[in-house]
């Protein structure tokens, strides 16, 4: 049973547009969500993160978006560039359980030039 | 200097052999972590480890072990390798705190058995 889902496999995106990934949960208990990147050949890297105390959060271009209600959260990417392009996973967390993460399937985002 | 290093970065070996994957790290964190990435499923925890005498099954252990020989290293080891363990290995870290805490990964290894 996949607790996290990413349901786009891949995503094109024209440069200088929005970039939007999608994500959804099942487990109500997931209280901390986060999104990493990765590029080929390296591994996933930290991108931005948000607790489910909060609806959005943001760092510079990267915008997290969380809708408790639907279990569904998205990362926003305005205005998208060529070095974006990588594959996106997200992650949730129970904060006052074992510490493990579920990652989602992930989703490949190819911004177009 | 990379963080989070694994070795070996590839390996092609034959059906039944040994393999062990390293991984050693520098952030001083006291928690470690195993994935295996299979194409279509992500990242699936195999162990983790949040001290040296400190070891937990993931969701996926069957057929694998491991060994904190210290708290910056952390290997994992295939006692009879099969080929559907064929897929890219990844070692984590995380500082203590809670799940807030983002894991920092190495590169990876990729492992094909034969």
């Amino acid at each position: 049973d996949q607790q996290v889902k990413q349901n786009s496999p891949s995503l094109s995106v024209q440069e200088g547009r929005i970039s939007i990934l999608n994500c959804d949960y099942t487990n109500s208990m997931f209280d901390y969500f986060l999104w990493y990147k990765k590029y080929p050949a390296e591994g996933p890297t930290f991108l931005i993160s948000i607790s489910s105390i909060k609806d959005k959060n943001e760092d510079g271009r990267f915008t997290v978006f969380l809708n408790k209600s639907a279990k569904h959260l998205s990362l926003h990417i305005v205005p998208s560039q060529p070095g974006d392009s990588a594959v996106y996973f997200c992650a949730a967390s129970i904060t006052s359980g074992t510490y493990k993460y579920i990652f989602g399937t992930g989703t490949r985002l190819k911004v177009l030039a | 200097d990379a963080d989070v290093t694994q070795t070996p970065r590839n390996r092609i070996t034959k059906t039944g052999k040994r393999i062990m994957l390293e991984c050693s790290q520098t952030k001083g964190h006291d928690r470690m972590y195993w994935y295996r990435q299979d194409p279509g499923l992500g990242l699936r925890l195999i162990y983790y480890s949040f001290d040296v005498k400190d070891i937990n099954k993931g969701e996926i252990s069957d057929g694998y072990s491991v060994s904190r020989q210290a708290q910056a290293k952390f290997s994992l080891s295939l006692e009879s390798a099969i080929p559907n363990q064929t897929a890219l290995y990844f070692c984590a870290t995380s500082a203590p705190g809670g799940g807030n805490q983002p894991q920092h990964f190495g590169d990876g290894t990729r492992l094909s058995i034969l």
